[in-house]
């Protein structure tokens, strides 16, 4: 079955460590995204990659960053320097003229920091 | 930049009851919209979605959402909730990247 795979579903790390959050698909889409949730805040985009070795940041990238070296896969690093890391992240795909196929959203990480 | 207002931050509403959630967005060119929910330990569904043509659009559960242009508005619509609804609701607009708006918690009681 096609899909998309986020690893782990939980994570801990202690402040100032750096953690990567993988997101793996193989619907063969173009784009990837990541989000971040909050209660009451809903879902921001941190950054968006529509074809591979490019990406763009989205409305709150400060304090993480990505890669994009094959299609299949869209890695977001939490660095030391985003200030409140807790939280849970999504990460989604899509073909780049989206027609009738929207959006397929990863089960999401959820990760703590302590 | 393109956002997305969801006015309602969280409904309360007995079973039975309709229901409307209003989402606002502003950006100038054409747009794709949808609706996604989220059930309690669940992850993101959509519920619905408008590409083009009529702008009323039927979803799963009985769910349905018309665009206004004028508006530009999507607001999501349900002639008689249940309790099984309840759930955060999120309203999203795509032009070349997917934004969210805020929300809307909606708890119905039996």
């Amino acid at each position: 079955d096609g899909g998309i795979t986020q690893s782990p579903k939980y994570l801990f790390r202690k402040e100032g460590q750096n953690v990567t959050l993988s997101c793996e698909q193989n619907l063969n889409h173009d784009a990837m995204y990541w989000y971040r949730q909050d209660p009451g805040q809903g879902l921001r985009l941190i950054y968006y990659s529509q074809i591979v070795n490019d990406f763009q940041k989205g409305d709150i990238a400060e304090g993480y960053s990505v890669s994009r070296e094959k299609k299949e896969s869209f890695p977001l690093t939490v660095t030391s320097a985003q200030k409140n890391p807790t939280a849970f992240y999504l990460c989604a795909s899509s073909i780049v003229d989206r027609g009738l196929d929207g959006y397929t959203f990863g089960s999401g990480t959820r990760l703590t920091v302590v | 930049a393109q956002s997305v207002s969801q006015h309602n931050h969280h409904v309360i509403l007995s079973e039975a009851a309709s229901l409307e959630l209003g989402c606002n967005y502003s950006y100038g060119g054409t747009v794709n919209l949808f609706w996604y929910v989220q059930y309690p330990g669940q992850h993101l569904q959509l519920l619905l979605k408008y590409f083009s043509g009529d702008p009323l659009v039927k979803g799963i559960k009985g769910f349905e959402a018309e665009f206004i242009k004028s508006k530009f508005s999507f607001n999501l619509r349900k002639p008689s909730v249940q309790w099984s609804d309840t759930a955060e609701y999120f309203c999203a607009v795509d032009t070349d990247k997917l934004i969210f708006g805020t929300g809307t918690r909606l708890q119905v009681f039996p």
